[in-house]
């Protein structure tokens, strides 16, 4: 099946800093989720668009549906160690739909 | 809001072995259902999806099949497991085409 591009694979970065990974397609998706999944669990969904152009937060973290509908992104401010995790980018099309790779966070305190 | 349930959460099976992991969807009616596997190395792989009652399509050929007996109810299951099949194996569903949410997940081990 299709597999997005999703970068960077991993990060480590110092407790306080902004954190930013991005999505990219060959394809148009309607909607593009974004999730984090702890190890030995199942992602759970942080934040879901469904607009090109929709910037949507929850809390610290902030995504936006690019304007092409072929890319989006997620950024995380003042990360803290609970953030530690692998974050997914998910996009729909039809009824189907498809991961990015991850990518790793490591937040160090 | 809905919840997906699925057990068990741990399982080892020897090579050969049948087997079946049951999904559950609270929450909701005629929701989508998905099961995926997760390899180590984070992808996931659609392995099935289903849009109601008895309706399944499968993604990928392999050892394993899926089943819809009921409208909130998935099963994963194969007649003789492959050391292959070992896993993280994830139910997801959403009511519609717009949301996916998963469930906790079952690690498989075949030995």
């Amino acid at each position: 099946g299709q597999q997005l591009n999703q970068s960077p694979q991993s990060m480590f970065i110092q407790e306080g800093e902004d954190v930013s990974m991005n999505c990219t397609s060959s394809s148009i998706f309607n909607t593009w989720l974004w999730y984090k999944q702890d190890p030995g669990e199942g992602p759970v969904l942080l934040i879901a668009l469904y607009k090109a152009g929709e910037l949507t937060s929850n809390g610290r973290l902030t995504a936006q549906f690019g304007i092409t509908r072929k890319d989006s992104f997620l950024n995380i401010s003042a990360s803290i160690p609970s953030d530690v995790g692998i974050y997914f980018c998910a996009g729909n099309t039809g009824n189907q739909f498809y991961f990015g790779t991850g990518t790793s966070l490591t937040v160090i305190p | 809001s809905q919840t997906i349930h699925q057990w068990p959460a741990t399982l080892v099976q020897p090579v050969g072995s049948p087997l079946s992991l049951e999904c559950t969807v609270e929450g909701t009616s005629n929701p989508n259902l998905y099961w995926y596997r997760q390899a180590a190395g984070r992808g996931l792989q659609l392995l099935f999806y289903s849009v109601g009652i008895g309706q399944i399509s499968s993604e990928v050929p392999q050892n394993l099949s899926a089943s819809r007996p009921q409208d909130r109810q998935f099963i994963l299951s194969s007649k003789k497991l492959l050391l292959s099949d070992s896993g993280f194996y994830l139910c997801a569903g959403g009511v519609s085409y717009n949301e996916q949410f998963f469930g906790p997940g079952t690690r498989l081990t075949v030995l």
